[in-house]
């Protein structure tokens, strides 16, 4: 049950778009239809971004897109807005569906 | 519209136990699986625990297997956590939260649990 790799920091100007990346094993991300994205501002409880790969809760701006290529899942964020700036992490239900794995976290600066 | 409002955090010292309980509403909590996810100070989010909607199924992450116990009340909506057995690295915000497949839609507030002597 270790922990999925995200990089620690992300950082772009208003307007730009970022990716975060998430990077599992064949016995998480890889083989899993239920990877989803969190975003969590300090001081609050995470809110759900991007479920089942790619989809987006209702509320959620289309500007937030998630996909997956093999073991890694990707977070990409376009036209970038200052409260963009928050944490992101991502979650991958593992294939024996028995656990849930977050990755370590990924704090985006909005410049 | 959906409410988790999480209770029963507090100080306690190591060894000592704590229960959390998880109200919910606006929601048919029977149907749902459930889940508390933790997230110690300053640090990311863990998973802890699930368990299935009718409560007859339980994971645990291995850290807490043999002193965390989930359990749930679909006659209140709500949901339980009994910790016994607590360590330092224990200590965090613990979250409730509605889950679909491991995923979580909707979050409580949190409620933090400090294990220190």
């Amino acid at each position: 049950q270790s922990a999925l790799t995200q990089p620690r920091s992300v950082s772009g100007s208003p307007g730009q778009s970022v990716t975060i990346s998430c990077t599992g094993t064949s016995s998480d991300v890889g083989d899993s239809k239920y990877v989803s994205w969190y975003q969590q501002h300090p001081g609050k409880a995470p809110k759900l971004m991007i479920y089942d790969v790619s989809k987006r809760p209702s509320g959620v701006p289309d500007r937030f897109s998630g996909s997956k290529s093999g073991n890694t899942a990707s977070l990409t964020i376009s036209g970038l807005q200052a409260e963009d700036e928050a944490d992101y992490y991502c979650c991958s239900y593992a294939v024996s569906y028995t656990y849930v794995v977050f990755g370590g976290g990924t704090k985006l600066t909005v410049l | 519209e959906v409410q988790l409002l999480e209770s029963g955090g507090g100080w306690v010292q190591p060894g000592g136990s704590l229960r959390l309980s998880c109200a919910a509403s606006g929601f048919t909590f029977s149907r749902y699986a459930m889940t508390w996810v933790r997230q110690p100070p300053g640090k990311g989010l863990e998973w802890v625990l699930d368990i299935s909607p009718s409560g007859d199924t339980t994971y645990y992450t291995d850290s807490v297997k043999g002193r965390f116990t989930i359990s749930r009340d679909n006659s209140k909506d709500t949901l339980l956590l009994q910790m016994n057995s607590l360590r330092a690295e224990d200590t965090a915000v613990y979250y409730c939260a509605k889950a679909t497949w491991g995923q979580f839609e909707n979050w409580g507030q949190g409620t933090l649990v400090t294990v220190s002597s």
